[in-house]
């Protein structure tokens, strides 16, 4: 079965700094990988997806990740954050073989302090 | 333009009544699904349905049915309401029903059972 784990709950980390998401997955299959966030009170957005071919994907609001397979590893990075990234942030993964189930991780909330 | 819309946003009631959740997407979309978030903001899948015929049903207790009148409505009805049962739950869509495709969530129904 597959399942993700985000290692860090809480990244607190100041205004202009860069940061890094931890994500990884376990599954035996290929399949493809997402990161969404959630702002407060609101639903999930799609920041980025890893389907195939390139590692490194660009995503929204300056955004990047880089799957790495070796590792079952895609996290998110961030060169400069803004107070507004504030949110949480989940990774998801989807068994490329499966329908459209998305499994989620528990979700790191990103904290940023001016 | 909502792309996906659920009412109502918040709903207080008691233990044993029934309620319902309604949501709608004007995407165009043949998949919609419904997840509910825990206090730990822990995401699971509950249901997906794809052009009204169900295809992911997790294990979910038969008080939670879920009703799809036509491609662009999924419904969730849940009887006889339990503590455990306050969350908040997403809908969401997607374009198709197998892996890959981004979905659309919805801003979250805040259920609180008391």
């Amino acid at each position: 079965a597959q399942s993700v784990t985000q290692l860090d709950s809480q990244v607190p980390v100041f205004e202009e700094a860069p940061v890094e998401l931890r994500c990884n997955y376990s599954s035996s299959v290929s399949v493809y990988l997402f990161w969404y966030v959630q702002y407060p009170n609101q639903g999930l957005q799609l920041l980025l997806k890893y389907l195939s071919g390139s590692t490194l994907v660009k995503g929204i609001n300056g955004f990047e990740a880089e799957f790495n397979k070796s590792q079952t590893s895609f996290h998110l990075r961030k060169p400069s954050v803004h107070i507004s990234d504030t949110a949480e942030y989940f990774c998801a993964v989807n068994p490329s073989y499966n329908t459209d189930k998305l499994i989620f991780g528990t979700g790191t909330r990103l904290q940023v302090f001016p | 333009d909502t792309a996906v819309s659920q009412t109502p946003k918040y709903l207080v009631t008691q233990m044993g009544n029934d309620k319902s959740i309604k949501c709608e997407q004007n995407l165009g979309h043949d998949t919609m699904y419904w997840y509910k978030q825990d206090s730990k903001k822990f995401l699971k899948i509950m249901f997906s349905y794809n052009n009204k015929e169900l295809i992911i049903n997790e294990t979910v207790p038969n008080r939670f049915s879920p009703k799809s009148p036509d491609k662009a409505h999924l419904n969730l009805h849940i009887n006889s309401l339990e503590l455990g049962d306050s969350a908040v739950y997403f809908c969401a869509s997607s374009q198709g029903a197998s892996g890959g495709y981004e979905q659309y969530f919805g801003p979250g129904t805040r259920l609180t059972v008391t």
